[in-house]
């Protein structure tokens, strides 16, 4: 089984500022993880994913997530938002290459104050 | 990258009446394809999973007799949400597998609307 805690359902910063969005995972294998952003009345884009190698992951927008396997963490970090980053950001988790099938967290709202 | 197309982006329906939603992977072959719905405010919850050529598997509690899933071919899956009723109103997303990878490439969605 699989699950993503997404803790903060609302994010606030100021623009300029680092923006942070916190995941974590339960997974009894290694895992696949992603996060996602979604516009209002949009699907989800993907912003970066971990499978293999490096723990460190960049996305787009400047974007990018450390997998931390000792955390169980997947947390996202940006230096400086932006005011186009104020969106829903999703964690998800999949395991395996062949199962495909990804589980969501709740979604954190980022707000990027002028 | 690989592009899904989502259509209709909006669709308002009577009761009663039937809504067919599409998904297409435009430059790719997807073996598997997922539909989830969401609630406002909410996350994403799969509805089920649909692999060419078979019968698509159903989560818990989502009644297939109501949502039909059909993907004829690896670039085309359909939801069908048959007489549907205002509770059905949501948006609904579908998304598709990369064959041999996890990563999954979503549509823009659908926003239904039963009135």
């Amino acid at each position: 089984a699989q699950s993503v805690t997404q803790l903060g359902s609302h994010v606030s910063v100021s623009e300029g500022a680092l923006v942070l969005l916190r995941c974590n995972y339960s997974s009894s294998v290694p895992p696949y993880l992603f996060w996602y952003v979604q516009y209002p009345n949009q699907g989800l884009q993907l912003l970066l994913k971990y499978t293999t190698g490096a723990t460190l992951v960049k996305g787009i927008n400047g974007f990018e997530a450390e997998f931390k396997k000792s955390e169980t963490s997947f947390h996202l970090t940006k230096p400086s938002a932006h005011m186009s980053d104020a969106a829903e950001y999703f964690c998800a988790v999949t395991l395996g290459a062949l199962a495909g099938k990804s589980t969501f967290g709740d979604g954190t709202t980022l707000t990027v104050k002028p | 990258g690989a592009v899904v197309s989502q259509h209709p982006s909006r669709v308002i329906c009577k009761s009663g009446t039937s809504v067919k939603i599409e998904c297409r992977s435009l430059d790719f072959q997807a073996t598997t394809m997922f539909w989830y719905r969401q609630f406002p405010k909410q996350s994403l919850m799969l509805m089920a999973t649909s692999n060419e050529g078979s019968k698509a598997t159903y989560e818990q509690g989502v009644e297939k007799d109501k949502f039909l899933i059909n993907h004829a071919s690896l670039t085309l899956s359909t939801l069908t949400v048959t007489s549907a009723h205002p509770e059905d109103s949501s948006f609904y997303i579908c998304s598709a597998r990369v064959r041999r990878g996890p990563e999954a490439f979503f549509g823009q969605g659908t926003r239904l609307t039963v009135v």
